[in-house]
């Protein structure tokens, strides 16, 4: 049964930090790895999606990476900002099923 | 941007009343899905749609039901709710078969006294 887990699972970092969350999965079967983040009291926002075939993708100052083999992906977030505060889940769906399974998220703050 | 809706945001109701959680969503997708999510917890799949007139429970054991009629609507119904029923429900889409980003809903924060 695959299990999601991220660490830490709160980090409070002051503005202008590079900063790395983790999430590693227990089964490497998978079909694609989705980060997103959440601000309190509201949905999901998809940032990055990688698919199996993939080792890493970028959007702005977002940086995800996966490695399969290892069971393991990053999100790195570079020169840090107040308004990245929330919290950032990552999900793996798994080959030949709809279903994703999530973590339980990194609550990021971002001091001013 | 995504136009995935659903409401009400927010909902107080008593024990034993039937409610409908509504989501709609403008981008055509086929797929649907219905999470539950608790303070500081993980989401949970209750229900899942790949199309019209196709739905699957998912994971999380619920007492709720769904429906897809048409493309764009994927109702839950909860026939009498209970204060265990208490959580953020949330309703995401995605497009099939290119990709499967998933867009989300501002979810339903539902609390039954």
């Amino acid at each position: 049964k695959q299990e999601v887990t991220q660490i830490p699972a709160a980090l409070s970092v002051p503005e202008g930090e590079n900063l790395v969350l983790n999430c590693s999965f227990t089964d490497s079967a998978i079909y694609n790895l989705q980060w997103f983040r959440q601000d309190p009291g509201k949905g999901l926002t998809s940032l990055l999606l990688i698919q199996s075939s993939q080792r890493e993708q970028t959007s702005g100052r977002l940086n995800a990476s996966l490695d399969k083999s290892s069971g393991r992906s990053t999100l790195y977030i570079a020169a840090s900002q107040p308004g990245d505060s929330a919290t950032y889940l990552c999900a793996v769906k798994a080959s030949g099923t709809y279903k994703y399974i999530f973590g339980t998220g990194t609550r990021l703050k971002v001091l001013a | 941007e995504a136009d995935i809706y659903q409401t009400p945001r927010y909902l107080v109701i008593g024990t034993g009343k039937k409610i409908t959680l509504e989501c709609s969503q403008t981008m055509g997708h086929d797929k649907m899905y219905w999470y539950q999510q608790d303070p500081g917890m993980e989401l949970h799949l209750i229900h899942y749609s790949y199309g019209v007139n196709s739905t699957e429970k998912g994971d999380l054991s619920s007492e709720s039901t769904v429906s897809r009629i048409r493309t764009e609507h994927f109702p839950l119904t909860l026939e009498s709710a209970r204060p265990s029923h208490t959580s953020q429900y949330l309703c995401a889409s995605s497009e099939s078969p290119s990709t499967d980003t998933q867009y989300f809903g501002p979810g339903t924060r539902l609390t039954v006294l």
